[in-house]
């Protein structure tokens, strides 16, 4: 069974300019996450979706984050303008909600971002 | 507000010498306490799933514990392959997973 795909594993650009994150769930997982992890902390979240619905977005910064997941399937995590405090791992990841119970969550390698 | 609290930092160990992981919470309603391990470079990889206080889950050289306040790693006889951080997340009763900062294990043969 495929895992969570994300892409670019690695991205470099310099402040001001525009990023983008595409993941990929696991086949069949409904519910989809977008967390950013700085060095030496943990994954914090910015984002979750059931199905095509945004149920959680408090932590996301909206004057310059946004997020999409088109079909409840595919997700991009998108950053206009990017500043220097943005470097980062952005993880994606997926898990099945059933009942009102999510189950483990499945994490993507993640996408370093390093803004210069 | 929702918190977790890992400790130690860091821990270095011989291979074969056994040691314990601390993972402090504090959540509205647990909902599920989660262990995972992350491997430089990768994202994390889910290990354990407990719900209750007084239950357990093994799997190779880790057992998780759980109790109303804290949970437990324990690592048995580590090998050099156990050499890496170990995350502890708590859900609470409004959906959310709580992330700890992490405990770097390196064991050295």
């Amino acid at each position: 069974e495929a895992g969570v795909v994300q892409s670019p594993r690695y991205k470099i650009i310099e402040k001001k300019q525009p990023v983008a994150f595409w993941c990929n769930p696991i086949s069949g997982h409904n519910t989809l996450y977008w967390y950013l992890q700085n060095l030496g902390q943990g994954p914090e979240l910015l984002i979750r979706y059931e199905n095509e619905e945004a149920v959680d977005d408090s932590q996301l910064p909206k004057d310059r984050f946004s997020a999409e997941r088109l079909k409840g399937v595919d997700s991009t995590l998108k950053i206009q303008p990017a500043e220097l405090g943005d470097s980062a791992v952005y993880l994606c990841a997926s898990s099945f909600l059933a009942g009102g119970q999510v189950g483990e969550l499945f994490f993507g390698e993640g996408s370093r971002l390093t803004v210069l | 507000e929702d918190q977790v609290t890992q400790s130690p930092e860091a821990l270095r160990l011989q291979e074969g010498e056994s040691s314990s992981l601390n993972c402090s919470y504090t959540v509205s309603g647990l909902r599920g306490l989660f262990w995972y391990r992350q491997d430089p470079g990768k994202g994390p990889e889910f290990l354990f799933t407990l719900y209750s206080a007084g239950e357990e889950k093994e799997k190779e050289r880790l057992k998780a514990t759980l109790t109303k306040k804290e949970s437990f790693l324990h690592i048995t006889a580590p090998k050099p392959e156990d050499s890496a951080t170990y995350l502890c997340a708590v859900r609470s009763s409004w959906g959310k997973l709580q992330f700890g900062a992490g405990t770097q294990v390196v064991v050295t043969p």
